[in-house]
């Protein structure tokens, strides 16, 4: 069975700076995706980032990009120039290839300080 | 706008009643939808497979009886709390996948409360 765990319940950091949510993931698979999905106050999931097991180039998304290492199974996401709208609680995520069930790690919550 | 959309956003029955939820994906068709349930300041909790013309696939832990789920078409299913209990009260969640985009979306969410 594949596990989705993140080691931080809860960051804080100022307006600007850079923060890195940290994940890691068990699974015996070699084709699967990974997600981080964003949740504020409004409980409305968001996709952040999306990342394939196959491609070794780290995905980015303006702000937002991970340091996506397989053999280590690790896949962080770092905030850029944080903002006060990135406060929410951030889930780490996996999903096998051919499936659409995606598992959820913990998450952490994020506070951004003005 | 939102692709897939949970009806009703918020409900309150009565211990004992059933309440159903729906999950509609609005412009593409899903023969498989996902029924999550989220307590509080914790994650989304896997509780279902819901496969367009056969029967729901229910992770463990999850009971049948009580969470009815149908999916009668491809762009709805529903998820009956039957019998409902105060510890019942949670928010539900379900996604869809669009194949054309291969992309997963997630509705609004339900909040459930039993009093």
């Amino acid at each position: 069975a594949q596990t989705v765990t993140q080691s931080q319940p809860e960051m804080s950091v100022q307006e600007a700076e850079t923060v890195t949510l940290s994940c890691t993931y068990d699974t015996s698979e070699n084709n699967y995706y990974l997600f981080w999905y964003k949740q504020p106050p409004s409980r409305q999931m968001i996709l952040v980032i999306r990342q394939e097991a196959y491609k070794q180039q780290n995905a980015t998304e303006n702000r937002f990009s991970v340091n996506f290492q397989k053999a280590a199974k690790s896949f962080s996401l770092k905030i850029s120039d944080s903002q006060l709208g990135d406060t929410a609680m951030y889930f780490c995520a996996f999903m096998k290839h051919r499936d659409d069930k995606i598992i959820f790690g913990k998450g952490t919550r994020l506070h951004i300080l003005p | 706008g939102a692709v897939v959309s949970q009806h009703p956003s918020w409900v309150i029955c009565k211990s004992g009643t059933s309440v159903k939820i729906e999950c509609r994906s609005l412009d593409f068709q899903a023969t498989t939808m996902f029924w999550y349930r989220q307590f509080p300041k914790q994650s989304l909790m896997l509780m279902a497979t819901s496969n367009e013309g056969s029967k729901a696939t229910y992770e463990q832990g999850v009971e049948k009886d009580k969470f009815l789920i149908n999916h009668a078409s491809l762009t709805l299913s529903t998820l009956t709390v039957t019998s409902a209990h105060p510890e019942d009260s949670s928010f539900y969640i379900c996604s869809a996948t669009s194949y054309s985009g291969n992309t997963i979306y997630f509705g609004e969410g339900s909040w459930l409360t039993v009093v």
